[in-house]
């Protein structure tokens, strides 16, 4: 069964500063791998996807990369914002074409 | 173009009652997945609908079924309700071969 980690679980920067999120996933047989950031008590806006045969996608100050035969995706931050607070989210999509998620990193820009 | 909708956005329910969600699509979107999101966790699959059938489940009870309307629009269902059932529920979108899904507001659903 796959199952998604993300670390750190919260994470607090002064702005400006870049940073790194972490997600693993245990099964490599994934279609794809999408990063969504999630404003409290709302949905989930999709930041940036990589299919299963990409190494990275970059969107403004995010870049997203994947490495599927170690399992490991990063997503870096970089001039990181007080709007940039939020919980981010690392999913992955199986053959199955459903998502599984981590439980996501808790990020905190201090201005 | 409208993105994914969903209605309610915030419900309150007492044990044992039954609630019903709608979700609609994003225009061009034959695919509707629902997912159940616990405070403090990641989204959880609950099931996904495609050309009006159940085309497959995650980890829960029966308690919880669907439906997809001819113009791929859906409903979530859960009978006999829990405490456990309070969650935020997200309803995402997707056309069957693109893989991509794209997700609606949620509903809040607090069960007293």
């Amino acid at each position: 069964k796959q199952e998604v980690t993300q670390i750190p679980a919260a994470l607090s920067v002064p702005e400006g500063e870049n940073l790194v999120l972490n997600c693993s996933f245990t099964d490599s047989a994934i279609y794809n791998l999408q990063w969504f950031r999630q404003d409290p008590g709302k949905g989930l806006t999709s930041l940036l996807l990589i299919q299963s045969s990409q190494r990275e996608q970059t969107s403004g100050r995010l870049n997203a990369s994947l490495d599927k035969s170690s399992g490991r995706s990063t997503l870096y931050i970089a001039a990181s914002q007080p709007g940039d607070s939020a919980t981010y989210l690392c999913a992955v999509l199986t053959g199955a074409n459903n998502l599984f998620f981590g439980t996501g990193t808790r990020l905190t820009v201090i201005p | 173009d409208a993105g994914v909708t969903q209605s309610p956005t915030h419900l309150i329910k007492t044990r044992g009652q039954q609630v019903t969600l709608r979700c609609s699509p994003k225009s061009g979107h034959d695919t509707v997945s629902w997912y159940q999101q616990a405070l403090g966790q990641g989204p959880q699959f609950i099931f996904q609908y495609y050309e009006e059938e159940e085309r497959q489940r995650g980890n829960f009870p029966d308690r919880f079924s669907g439906h997809q309307f001819p113009n791929y629009s859906s409903e979530l269902n859960v009978n006999a309700l829990l405490l456990g059932d309070s969650a935020l529920y997200l309803c995402a979108s997707s056309y069957d071969k693109a893989y991509e899904q794209y997700f609606g507001p949620g509903t809040r659903l607090t069960v007293t």
